[in-house]
């Protein structure tokens, strides 16, 4: 079956703009994380979606960051009032959401370009 | 969440098996080991986890010693396109963030 996906692949902006970045997950997957990856470092969690609802944000860096899943599908990372340093992969990935060994499977990121 | 720690960087000829060590001393009993793979340009591709007990599927194998305190992930027959950045994950039960650290990055040689 069809795997997470994310669009746009690539994203240039110009700061202090606003750039909001869309996340497709595996059929049937009730939770859904997005993560943030800079140059030559591992993933690092920002938020984690159970159903519509945000179930733990603690990863979100401030307040220009947020993220919706009003249907409990489809989910929207935005940023607000671009800076240079938000530049990065945006990693988005869903799981069946039960259980402690619930595995996630990730897209293939966006990569956001700060100008 | 434990902390783990990996070597940056090994080498492994093709063909060979590719033995991944990973460090992670301070684990408790309700933590998982999970291993993950990052080729380049590419999203995380989840391989395998384990509790205790060692593990085994299409992909690879888990091993994890007695005392929990270490694993080594073993690609039995390396092939250049498993050339990536390997991420050893110590997550907790009821945790859903996955904590990522620079992983160790396997270069497969012809």
């Amino acid at each position: 079956g069809a795997g997470v996906s994310q669009t746009p692949s690539n994203k240039v902006t110009e700061k202090g703009k606003y750039v909001e970045l869309r996340c497709d997950p595996i059929s049937g997957h009730t939770a859904l994380y997005w993560y943030r990856q800079s140059l030559g470092q591992g993933p690092e969690f920002l938020i984690y979606f159970q159903g519509t609802g945000a179930a733990d944000d603690s990863g979100l860096p401030n307040d220009r960051f947020f993220a919706v899943r009003p249907e409990g599908s489809v989910s929207t990372l935005k940023i607000q009032r671009t800076e240079r340093g938000d530049s990065a992969v945006y990693l988005c990935a869903s799981s069946f959401g039960r259980g402690s060994t619930d595995t996630q499977y990730f897209g293939p990121g966006t990569r956001l370009t700060v100008l | 969440d434990a902390k783990t720690t990996q070597p940056p960087s090994m080498d492994c000829a093709e063909g060979r098996a590719a033995n991944l060590p990973c460090n992670h001393s301070t684990i408790s009993g309700n933590e998982y080991v999970y291993w993950y793979r990052q080729i380049h340009s590419q999203g995380p591709q989840y391989i395998i986890h384990g509790l205790k007990n060692n593990e085994t599927n299409e992909m690879a194998s888990l091993i994890i010693t007695e005392d929990r305190k270490s694993s080594t992930l073993i690609l039995p027959h390396a092939t250049l396109r498993d050339t990536a950045v390997y991420y050893c994950i110590v997550r907790k039960y009821n945790n859903n963030d996955m904590r990522f650290g620079a992983g160790t990055r396997l270069t497969v040689k012809p």
